[in-house]
């Protein structure tokens, strides 16, 4: 089964609102990633956060992490059009192996 | 530099007949893993390759997935007597001795 369960399934939102997905895990992790995939397709990774990390940046991202919880958020904040794409969470349970969730298909309307 | 790449971009195939997904990763790069989404799915896991240890075959669905790295490089996924349920994209992806994964555009593949 999936380790990763995003939340939302599904958001869609105006350009310059901020955006909001929440993933939820079920194991310990070295880390937890953000992805993001076009039209199906290959995926871009956007952030890694480490397990004795809470919070992290870069340009309009924002990640958090709740070990405690075992839970983590990604912002977008001022969104545009071009973010519209599906967003997944990876989970970094050893042996360099990824377990993806179930993602989160944003929508950015212009 | 160039990044992992897969061929074909698209297959269509018939139940029953054998495919081979080809992946290139970026060059250097001693890990590679093959996943398969399936539509609007996440990602699954087949398998793993690092550097020239045995591979993590854990992910693979049945007996009919095979993977193999020639040279610590290429990599090639092939699934025999193909089943509709088979239809899916595959990526690839390689990675250094970090964490970040970097993937392929992915083969979409469709069994008839």
């Amino acid at each position: 089964s999936q380790q990763g369960e995003e939340d939302p399934q599904a958001l869609s939102i105006q350009e310059g609102e901020n955006a909001t997905m929440n993933c939820s895990y079920k194991t310990s992790i070295n880390n937890l990633q953000w992805y993001r995939q076009n039209s199906g397709r290959g995926l871009v990774h956007l952030i890694l956060i480490r397990s004795n990390e809470r919070e992290k940046h870069s340009g309009r991202l924002r990640v958090t992490l709740d070990t405690s919880k075992k839970s983590s958020s990604l912002l977008i904040t001022a969104s545009r059009a071009a973010d519209t794409a599906s967003y997944f969470c990876a989970t970094d349970i050893g042996f360099q192996k990824l377990v993806f969730g179930t993602g989160t298909r944003l929508l950015v309307s212009p | 530099g160039a990044g992992v790449s897969q061929s074909p971009s698209n297959k269509v195939t018939e139940k029953g007949k054998d495919v081979e997904l080809r992946c290139d990763p970026i060059s250097g790069h001693t890990a590679l893993y093959w996943y398969r989404q399936s539509l609007g799915q996440g990602l699954e896991f087949l398998i793993y390759f690092q550097g020239n240890s045995a591979p993590d075959k854990s992910g693979l669905p049945s007996d009919r997935f095979s993977a193999e790295r020639t040279g610590g490089s290429v990599s090639t996924l092939t699934i025999q007597r193909t089943q509709q349920e088979d239809s899916a994209v595959y990526l690839c992806a390689s990675s250094s001795a970090g964490e970040t994964q970097y993937f392929g555009p992915g083969t979409r593949l469709l069994v008839l």
